[in-house]
């Protein structure tokens, strides 16, 4: 079983609009944390906005939000007023404790979501 | 920038032929992974090390190893590199309890 879900595989945003990106997450750990990134086509990966599982707020970094359901198991990356320059693959990513004790911490991506905003 | 660099950047190489790529950072981070991105598949886990010589593998591990003698290098070693792992690598490193920050990646063609 996949244990990041990105389930939009694209979506097209207006220009000025807001947009979510959907994210689902599969664990049994109690403190885990959940990534976004941005891809953009020149290729490397940019790091955007961190959500710990015991934050009991929504992580915020300018025109990103997170919209964290700890029990849906969801962790939805908003953006507010899309930007040309946002037109990107975004790609959602957690990282779960695998070994109590080694401190082997695995970071594991979903499949992305190509974002693309129209003017 | 964070200071990891992966070397080489572009690579074509022979089928059969061993191939390592090289991950070096300056950060000290404990935490180092390798992965490789395919159109469809997203970026996947190869190998990741959780200290020296504490590597672990991960989703897609099967024709490569890692090593990991001293904190700031990460080496993946294709010991006999297939058409199949023709792909673009990604390195990347992470203290505890924060983000991972990536190197520039790798575009490697096994022909």
């Amino acid at each position: 079983a996949q244990k990041i879900t990105q389930t939009q595989p694209g979506m097209f945003v207006q220009e000025k609009e807001a947009v979510t990106l959907d994210c689902t997450y599969d664990t049994s750990d109690q403190s885990y944390g959940l990534f976004w990134y941005k891809q953009p086509s020149s290729g490397e990966m940019i790091f955007l906005i961190y959500q710990g599982s015991y934050d009991e707020q929504n992580a915020t970094e300018g025109r990103y939000s997170l919209n964290f359901q700890k029990a849906r198991k969801s962790a939805n990356l908003v953006i507010s007023a899309s930007q040309l320059g946002d037109s990107a693959m975004y790609f959602c990513a957690m990282r779960e404790l695998l070994v109590e004790g080694a401190g082997s911490y695995q970071l594991t991506f979903g499949k992305g979501t190509k974002l693309s905003v129209i003017p | 920038d964070a200071g990891i660099t992966q070397s080489p950047r572009h690579k074509v190489t022979e089928t059969g032929t061993p191939v390592t790529l090289r991950c070096h950072q300056t950060e000290n981070h404990r935490y180092m992974y390798w992965y490789r991105q395919d159109p469809g598949h997203g970026l996947r886990l190869i190998h990741y090390s959780y200290g020296v010589k504490d590597t672990d593998k991960g989703e897609v591990s099967d024709g490569y190893s890692v090593s990991r003698s001293k904190t700031e290098d990460f080496l993946l070693t294709l010991e006999s590199a297939t058409s199949s792992q023709t792909s673009v690598y990604f390195c990347a490193i992470r203290a505890q309890n924060t983000e991972a920050f990536f190197g520039q990646g790798t575009r490697l063609t096994v022909v």
